[in-house]
């Protein structure tokens, strides 16, 4: 299962902080994605980038802030995060962001904010 | 907007015995897919099985395989002879056809196998 890589895996961070993280694949993928999983609620996307483009954004307060400088690397910047915000954030790719192919996803950034 | 139900917040079995979790999906779209996904306590969550909307046979993966009802908008997971490594959270998604891969997901069935 090291097809999709996440790091860090925990994260304690305050309000006022500002962290990334980052997600890597190693499977020649064009698409990534970010998925948030918080307890009692279902997994939601956040973020889909074909290409190294931004296809969607899901309504996503602007504390997150996702970047995706090439189609192996997906990074995203958390600054000013509420309470709420702790969850567990997941990162996916799959070969093209169209038709149903495989979302392959890595193991997960658990995020704990202060 | 697509949402996805799972009714079942946690189901037991033993081990060896068959066990079927529900999901129920809502949609006005007639092109689809539908997927389940298995997260075990490891946390990486790989897919399980899937089918295409317009295929009326159900798709089969080993011991896994699926009960579509289109009309009925229902979409089950059968697990045969199940064992203790399928002890983990099994989600239901919902993805149109076309567009971005925008996968809407279900709450969750927590399944556990007993020995």
């Amino acid at each position: 299962e090291t097809g999709v890589t996440q790091t860090p895996r925990h994260l304690v961070m305050g309000m006022t902080n500002k962290k990334s993280l980052k997600c890597e694949q190693h499977l020649g993928h064009n698409a990534m994605y970010w998925y948030k999983q918080s307890a009692k609620k279902p997994l939601e996307l956040m973020f889909v980038y074909s290409l190294e483009e931004r296809v969607e954004n899901n309504s996503v307060p602007s504390r997150f802030s996702p970047e995706c400088p090439n189609s192996s690397h997906l990074f995203l910047h958390l600054h000013t995060l509420q309470p709420e915000d702790s969850a567990l954030y997941l990162c996916a790719s799959s070969q093209e962001a169209g038709g149903w192919d495989t979302q392959y996803f890595g193991p997960g950034t658990r995020l704990t904010v202060l | 907007a697509q949402t996805v139900t799972q009714s079942q917040p946690e189901m037991s079995v033993q081990e060896a015995e068959t066990v079927t979790l529900s999901c129920t999906y809502d949609t006005s779209e007639n092109n689809y897919y539908l997927f389940w996904y298995k997260q075990p306590p490891s946390r990486q969550m790989i897919l399980v099985i899937r089918q295409e909307a317009y295929k009326q046979q159900n798709a089969t993966e080993n011991r896994f395989s699926v009960n579509f009802q289109k009309a009925a908008k229902s979409f089950s997971l059968k697990i045969s002879d199940s064992q203790l490594g399928d002890t983990a959270m099994y989600f239901c998604a919902f993805m149109k056809k076309g567009g971005a891969q925008k996968l809407v997901f279900g709450q969750g069935t927590r399944l556990t196998i007993n020995p």
